[in-house]
């Protein structure tokens, strides 16, 4: 079945601070979202983004279908922007494979 | 408000005692899914539902039984957990998972159910 890699695992940054989450994929894919889990463990949808470039404030994803990864920004980051975030991808028959997620956490 | 609702919460219960976990949503939507997740490993489905009476199973289905007899609910029962099935689960549901085009396959999630099985 397709494999879903999530980089890096664990990430520490202080606030105000920019990053990059990604996530990579091993075979094509008709559906990609990422989704936040806050530390009360709610889990949020930020994208739906199968290919292309979506921002939504602070945040943005681009999805690079043809070389099978995408990646999460988040710019001037905040202390709520803690917790973990997942991509989870559907290769075929409408189910999402999810990736073991990135752990971000942001210092005042 | 537009939700996806959970009980209970939170449950301890003993190895071998039937429980089953509610979930029931208020948006009309068709796909219904249960998820369970453990450390390091992400979400694993469990078992969906594209409809009414139509149900399949996931990527961890044993263990698990589902049932959609109305659009709104789709519980999920243990017929007798045993000590593996401690995690915490999640329900989500989508307005189709197949209309792509239109974003209408975006998951909207409960809460989440930790369960610890002693």
């Amino acid at each position: 079945g397709i494999q879903v890699e999530q980089s890096p695992p664990d990430l520490i940054l202080q606030e105000g601070a920019n990053s990059t989450l990604r996530c990579n994929f091993s075979d094509s894919v008709n559906n990609l979202q990422w989704f936040h889990q806050n530390p009360w463990g709610q889990l949020i949808n930020l994208f739906y983004i199968p290919s292309g470039t979506k921002q939504n404030g602070r945040l943005s994803a681009t999805t690079v279908a043809t070389e099978r990864y995408s990646l999460l920004y988040i710019s001037s980051s905040q202390t709520t922007d803690s917790g973990v975030y997942f991509c989870a991808v559907e290769h075929s028959n409408y189910q999402l494979i999810w990736g073991a997620g990135t752990k971000l956490i942001i210092k005042p | 408000e537009a939700q996806v609702t959970q009980n209970p919460r939170y449950l301890i219960t003993v190895t071998g005692k039937k429980l089953t976990v509610t979930c029931s949503q208020n948006m009309n939507h068709e796909y219904m899914s249960w998820y369970r997740q453990d450390p390091g490993l992400g979400l694993r489905q469990i078992y969906y539902s594209m409809n009414v009476e139509v149900t399949d199973k996931g990527d961890v289905p044993e263990g698990y039984k589902v049932s959609r007899k109305e659009k709104r609910n789709f519980p999920l029962i243990l017929e007798s957990p045993s000590p593996n099935q401690t995690s915490l689960y999640f329900c989500a549901s989508s307005l189709s998972p197949w209309d792509r085009v239109r974003g209408a396959n975006v998951l909207t999630f409960g809460a989440g159910s930790r369960l610890t099985v002693l």
